[in-house]
């Protein structure tokens, strides 16, 4: 069984562009979550889609975005991009026994 | 808003050491779940727990989830090098659909 497949594994991107994250959650598996972390303020939920909607969303600013298609993989948007958008985006599919993990897409941005 | 502090920080001991990891909030959660992520990689599930004074064991690994369901301790026996990670803690429910992620705790055991 496939896990959690997050693609790029590493970017980095200049301030001011804007930058798309992909992740496929487990087959089966119609919920996904997006996580940004950081050092300094560990992982910090971004959003949560299910069936194409999103359900929830964290206290990030408009320029994060997301969607779900109807396979349900998931895409991430971050638009004019910050030098303090450098983080870990991982991505998480759940089931009723938790959360499993993408490796994560590591982005600086210089 | 729901927080989760978890303590220590940091912890670094030797090979054969037992200890402790406390993860403590002031609400109520619904279930509690422990990860461990190692560098370049997400978090894995270690385990949870849905059940007030709940204990389940996984290997030298001890985990309790508090009466109150506000807090929980992980406890490792004897710890071993390959035991070195970032320990987090995971709150969900009822007042939020969104897990909630303690500030974690980065254990290192040396041989």
């Amino acid at each position: 069984k496939a896990g959690v497949t997050q693609t790029p594994r590493y970017l980095i991107k200049t301030r001011g562009q804007q930058v798309t994250l992909s992740c496929s959650p487990i087959s089966g598996h119609r919920s996904v979550s997006w996580y940004q972390q950081t050092p300094g303020q560990g992982l910090q939920f971004l959003f949560e889609y299910f069936s194409e909607t999103q359900r929830n969303k964290g206290n990030f600013p408009g320029r994060f975005s997301g969607r779900q298609f109807s396979n349900s993989r998931s895409e991430m948007n971050v638009s004019t991009l910050e030098l303090g958008d450098s983080a870990l985006y991982l991505c998480a599919s759940s089931s009723n026994y938790g959360y499993t993990f993408g490796s994560g897409t590591r982005l600086t941005v210089v | 808003t729901q927080l989760l502090e978890q303590s220590p920080q940091f912890l670094s001991i030797q090979e054969g050491e037992n200890l402790t990891v406390y993860c403590n909030s002031s609400s109520v959660f619904s279930s509690l779940q422990w990860y461990r992520q190692e560098p370049g990689e997400g978090p894995v599930l270690l385990v949870t727990v849905v059940t007030g004074g709940e204990v389940k064991k996984l290997k030298r690994l001890t985990f309790q989830f508090g009466d109150a369901r506000k807090d929980s301790s992980l406890h490792i026996t004897a710890a071993q090098p390959g035991d070195t990670g970032l320990y987090l803690c995971a709150g969900g429910g009822p007042s939020t659909d969104k897990l909630i992620f303690g500030t974690g705790t980065r254990l290192q055991v040396f041989p």
